[in-house]
């Protein structure tokens, strides 16, 4: 079955770097899209981007240029989302999602969800 | 960036009842539009794509309509297991935004 399995959870200094895993598997990795939603505590969910089946081209919601790299391993079949320079803001449940592809779009499977705690 | 707004914010319902969720574009999107169910503590799940088709799975009282600017969601008879948060995201056009969400709760 399809399944998407993310890094546990991670506490971070404000400053510092994080870096999510996810790893796909039951689906055939290279023919997807993969997409990156977060959520901060109490509130909605919000786009921060998406990496295409080959990890060729990306495309980041721009609040997060310049602090996002997301990139994919085919060998592994994980994706990886690197956010840098962090701050209590960025406290939030990270998820990655594949998407549906060909001409309609929605993440149709989920991670389980990344808990990451930006504190002093 | 396409802003999508959801009303209402905040809906109280009975079992059994009719409910309706409306999603605003601020520009015209066609029907690229996904509605998603948010449980407390869990990924979101999708419901509906492109508008108007439902995801595999998901059970017939759901539906969707709308093209352009607006759309709905409907649930024809609300089940107990439907208490929950939904949202819209629009899938036009980079960056895929997401409404503010829609929570449902129990009257």
């Amino acid at each position: 079955q399809v399944q998407l399995v993310q890094s546990g959870a991670e506490v971070k200094k404000p400053g510092a770097s994080m870096n999510i895993s996810c790893k796909a598997s039951g689906f055939t990795f290279t023919k997807y899209y993969i997409h990156w939603v977060r959520q901060a505590p109490g509130q909605g969910l919000e786009w921060m981007g998406i990496i295409n089946p080959s990890g060729s081209s990306t495309s980041y919601a721009q609040r997060f240029q310049g602090r996002v790299t997301m990139t994919r391993d085919t060998s592994t079949s994980t994706v990886y989302m690197q956010l840098s320079s962090l701050r209590s803001e960025d406290t939030a449940v990270y998820y990655c999602a594949r998407d549906l592809g060909g001409t309609s779009n929605g993440g149709d499977y989920w991670g389980q969800g990344t808990l990451v705690t930006v504190s002093s | 960036d396409i802003q999508l707004t959801q009303s209402p914010s905040f809906l109280s319902a009975s079992v059994g009842d009719r409910v309706t969720i409306t999603c605003r574009a601020s520009q015209g999107i066609s029907s690229y539009l996904a509605w998603y169910q948010q449980k407390p503590g869990k990924a979101p799940k999708l419901l509906i794509y492109a508008a108007s088709t439902l995801q595999s799975g998901v059970p017939s009282r759901f539906s969707g309509s709308g093209s352009g600017t607006e759309f709905t969601l409907t649930i024809s008879s609300l089940q107990p297991e439907d208490f929950a948060t939904y949202y819209c995201q629009q899938v036009n056009s980079y960056p895929w935004t997401f409404g503010q969400g829609t929570k449902v709760e129990i009257k």
